[in-house]
């Protein structure tokens, strides 16, 4: 792995199932987050963590939940998806706070 | 008001000219800034940084005007490569990093 992983890439759910978006870096960066970039909207923060075993919530956290069970992993849950959840979710991670962020590939999620 | 807000564009160019976009801020507290590029249907990447003293790389500069709470990007002699959208990015403290919507940028030849 060189950076930040994501899967899957797109994917097409029915509304009410559960749906898990990986994320994986191998940079060893204390920080990370997930963010759902819509048209016209620009990237909106859903969760971040500041390091392994914490985590808080950004601008958009309805209907999400992160854990960080270790520094390279950082899940993003949808309990139950809904089609406003229709986004390209991109992860990321910075070695601080206010740093430079790197981005992952991006998953396409269609809630139908 | 956007706490970041960004001229969408887009900006149609012809290769070899200069070009120039603007982002305002709300939040004078404000600590750094950034300029990341986004290509159609990828993740974004970092561009440059904004310093107070502004700063150049290559064909691109960057300024920040506190007074009037905005940062600009200056792109000379533009590419066919340019083409893509323009992020600015303001980190007001601890994770509170807000993207504009972008600026689209087609270069044309």
């Amino acid at each position: 792995i060189a950076g930040i992983t994501q899967a899957p890439t797109s994917q097409i759910l029915a509304a009410g199932r559960r749906m898990t978006l990986r994320c994986t870096q191998d940079m060893r960066h204390n920080a990370m987050y997930w963010y759902r970039q819509d048209l016209g909207l620009g990237l909106r923060l859903i969760h971040y963590s500041n390091t392994a075993g914490t985590t808080g919530k950004g601008e958009v956290p309805d209907g999400y939940s992160v854990s960080r069970a270790n520094t390279d992993d950082f899940p993003l849950t949808l309990a139950s998806a809904v089609p406003s959840q229709t986004s390209v979710y991109f992860c990321a991670s910075s070695g601080l706070a206010g740093g430079e962020q790197f981005f992952g590939p991006g998953t396409r999620l269609t809630v139908l | 008001r956007k706490e970041v807000e960004q001229d969408p564009g887009p900006f149609n160019v012809p290769e070899g000219a200069t070009v120039a976009f603007n982002c305002t801020y709300s939040n004078s507290a404000s600590q750094s800034f950034f300029w990341y590029r986004q290509d159609c249907r990828k993740e974004p990447k970092l561009l440059m940084s904004v310093y107070s003293s502004g700063n150049e790389d290559g064909r691109f500069t960057a300024q920040l005007n506190r007074a009037s709470q905005y940062i600009s990007l200056l792109i000379r002699d533009s590419k066919l490569s340019d083409s893509a959208t323009y992020l600015c990015v303001v980190h007001g403290g601890g994770f509170k990093t807000i993207f504009g919507a972008g600026t689209r940028l087609f270069v044309k030849a």
